[in-house]
């Protein structure tokens, strides 16, 4: 199988605080982590591709102060949202991929919500 | 630029009814892979099959079946005698075959069809 966990599954935080979010790939090893946020009913939005050992990038308007992305190994990837916000309130779902151009695999996803 | 579109925002069947959910997507990659998800109400995202771009051949699992046509560069997909299980949202994705520089490639989503199967 292929299978991704992530924890916590929900949270909710005050503002300010900041909360940090695990993604795992369970019986394989990652070489690339994606990370997105879904908004409800909409589709997943593309935040950040993290390789292991490197530097996460980030897209075009995702604010990688605010959204801090660590890869330390092949099977986790860690995302830190720092000084949350309730307009960061979302589902966040994270996927893994064996190789460049394997299938990405999902999370189940975190709802973070922000008061 | 690479776009997909799902037309049908809902969709909602009687059960044992055969739905078609549609999927048009634009590359000018001549390499790249198809992709659909489900996305039940817990809310993990399935993968349900990858189609390479070269390979044309309709594929079935099951209830499940899928009609890539290049040249009208859609990707259906059908669900044969629905199931309330089935109830979902379903995404059409695509990837190019490598990103720039050989990084990872990434998937483009469509918005989404939401299918409502009841009894």
């Amino acid at each position: 199988g292929a299978v991704v966990s992530q924890h916590p599954s929900w949270v909710i935080c005050k503002s300010g605080t900041s909360v940090k979010i695990e993604c795992r790939s369970l019986d394989f090893q990652a070489t690339t982590m994606f990370w997105y946020r879904q908004f409800p009913k909409q589709s997943l939005m593309l935040m950040a591709t993290s390789n292991e050992g490197s530097k996460a990038t980030y897209e075009q308007g995702v604010e990688k102060d605010k959204f801090l992305i660590n890869h330390a190994s092949l099977t986790l990837s860690t995302l830190t949202v720092t000084s949350a916000h309730p307009e960061d309130s979302s589902f966040y779902i994270c996927s893994a991929q064996r190789g460049r151009t394997d299938t990405q695999y999902f999370g189940p996803g975190t709802r973070l919500t922000v008061l | 630029a690479q776009k997909v579109t799902q037309a049908q925002t809902e969709i909602s069947v009687v059960e044992k009814e055969d739905v078609t959910l549609d999927c048009v997507y634009e590359t000018r990659d001549t390499t790249y892979y198809l992709f659909w998800y489900k996305q039940p109400p817990s809310g993990e995202l399935v993968f349900l099959i990858r189609r390479n771009s070269f390979d044309e051949q309709n594929e079935i699992s099951g209830r499940y079946s899928w009609n890539f046509q290049k040249s009208t560069s859609s990707f259906n997909f059908t669900i044969t005698a629905s199931q309330v299980v089935d109830s979902a949202v379903y995404f059409c994705a695509l990837s190019e075959a490598l990103g720039s520089a050989g990084t990872a490639s990434k998937l483009t989503f469509g918005t989404g069809t939401r299918l409502q199967v009841t009894l």
